[in-house]
């Protein structure tokens, strides 16, 4: 089975903090994906990643910045969090390979409060 | 930009009655869609992938129609249980996956 992980369930930081937001594949997935959700406003796509060290903007990328140097870890940075920034953080990973269909497979979540 | 529209936004059902879940797309150049479901306050489970070849998917109780030519596609749940109350959510799927709010459900006892 694929697996997902995220660093932390629940976390509380303070407005201004550096926060690193982990997530971990092992399923030797090329593509992997940063997600917000917030109610009303559904899931967004921050950044993703489709190789080692590669990154692409996604819809809401202000405020924040990711780091891949392996290729089962992908980093969500948030270099100095504001308030607005609370939310429930999700990350998912997927193949290129054609036959595994491109299928996202997401982790558990995080949910940031920023204080 | 991809939208992504499900209706209806929620629904409550008695045990046992089968249920019907509606998303439409805007932009019908895809990959594949995905059917997910969530729990309250969890990450979200791939319930069931359809390809952009394929008309649809069933697994179990569940079956997923595809029309890609139109931009939508339907999420059937046979005989539904409590244990199906859940929020599911339909996302297509151009290298990016594009998110509709989800439809509640709630199955009662």
């Amino acid at each position: 089975d694929v697996k997902v992980t995220q660093s932390s369930r629940y976390l509380v930081k303070r407005t201004g903090e550096k926060v690193f937001l982990e997530c971990v594949q092992d399923m030797d997935h090329e593509n992997m994906f940063w997600y917000r959700q917030d109610p009303g406003l559904g899931l967004r796509l921050i950044y993703f990643s489709y190789d080692v060290k590669m990154k692409e903007k996604g819809d809401i990328p202000e405020g924040y910045s990711v780091s891949r140097e392996k290729k089962e870890r992908f980093s969500l940075i948030l270099e100095s969090a504001s308030t607005n920034q609370t939310s429930m953080y999700l990350c998912a990973s997927s193949s290129l390979v054609l036959q595994a269909g491109h299928e996202q497979f997401f982790g558990p979540g995080t949910r940031l409060t920023v204080l | 930009k991809q939208e992504v529209t499900q209706i209806p936004a929620a629904l409550s059902v008695p045990e046992g009655e089968n249920l019907v879940l509606n998303c439409s797309f805007t932009d019908s150049a895809i990959y594949n869609l995905q059917w997910f479901r969530q729990d309250p306050g969890k990450g979200l489970t791939s319930l069931l992938l359809i390809q952009s070849s394929q008309r649809e998917q069933t697994s179990g109780r569940l079956n997923a129609s595809l029309d890609k030519s139109s931009g939508r596609s339907t999420l059937y749940i046979a005989a539904s249980q409590p244990g199906d109350s859940a929020t599911y959510l339909c996302a297509p799927n151009d290298y990016k996956l594009s998110f509709g709010a989800g439809t509640t459900v709630t199955v009662r006892a």
